[in-house]
């Protein structure tokens, strides 16, 4: 069964505080991890992608992830009301990339 | 730079009426290809990917098909739509099977009435 789970929210964070995203799997095999935002109405955007244990981080944006207890998340530091939007997990299972079903983000000015 | 383009970009159609949505990918070489659709309010579902020209894999089935005409060609068309067929269209491309990361093009909001 490939699943990825994920708190649909809503998700409110005040402006300029950090925003936690978290994502759960279910392939332990899986070997590449990647978060899409997606704002109303629009196609979803690839903004950061881990492949290794650790954090990897990317300006505003730190990706974690933990293999072992199948676990990924985004960090969003000093959060903008530009940031406002859904956030979609994606892991690479056997060659397919099974989606999560987003949680929607709001930042409060 | 790689382009994806999508279009149209919406449309209306009747039910049972055919339907022919496009994507074209610019700036590579032997991409996959994906189609997806995203129903209101849900996650995206994988319809159909692609490898290489006249290779189609359907994940779902449905009266939906995909034909790869072209290197860098991707089309989904159906017979006879469905109310349940609307949603939001979306085509994607990757370079990399194994680790899989895929950008998406602007997608078609479908209506079916």
């Amino acid at each position: 069964q490939k699943e990825v789970e994920q708190n649909s929210g809503p998700l409110s964070v005040p402006e300029g505080a950090i925003a936690s995203l978290n994502c759960t799997y279910s392939d332990r095999g899986s070997q590449s991890f990647f978060w899409y935002r997606q704002y109303s109405g629009k196609s979803p955007e690839l903004i950061m992608f881990i492949y290794s244990n650790g954090d990897k981080e990317d300006g505003r944006f730190t990706a974690q992830l933990n293999k072992a207890s199948q676990y990924v998340s985004l960090l969003i530091r000093d959060s903008q009301p530009s940031d406002s939007a859904t956030y979609l997990c994606a892991v690479n299972m056997v060659g397919e990339l099974v989606f999560g079903q987003g949680t929607r983000l709001t930042i409060n000015p | 730079s790689q382009t994806i383009h999508q279009w149209p970009a919406t449309l209306v159609q009747p039910v049972g009426s055919p339907l022919s949505l496009e994507c074209t990918v610019e700036g590579t070489s032997n991409p996959n290809l994906y189609w997806y659709r995203q129903a209101a309010g849900r996650g995206l579902q994988l319809l159909f990917y692609s490898v290489g020209i006249g290779q189609i894999s359907s994940e779902v089935p449905q009266n939906l098909s995909a034909s790869r005409p072209q290197d860098r060609q991707f089309i989904l068309s159906s017979k006879k739509l469905l109310l349940s067929d609307s949603g939001f269209y979306l085509c994607a491309w990757s370079v990399r099977w194994d680790y899989n990361e895929q950008f998406f093009g602007p997608g078609t909001r479908l209506t079916v009435l």
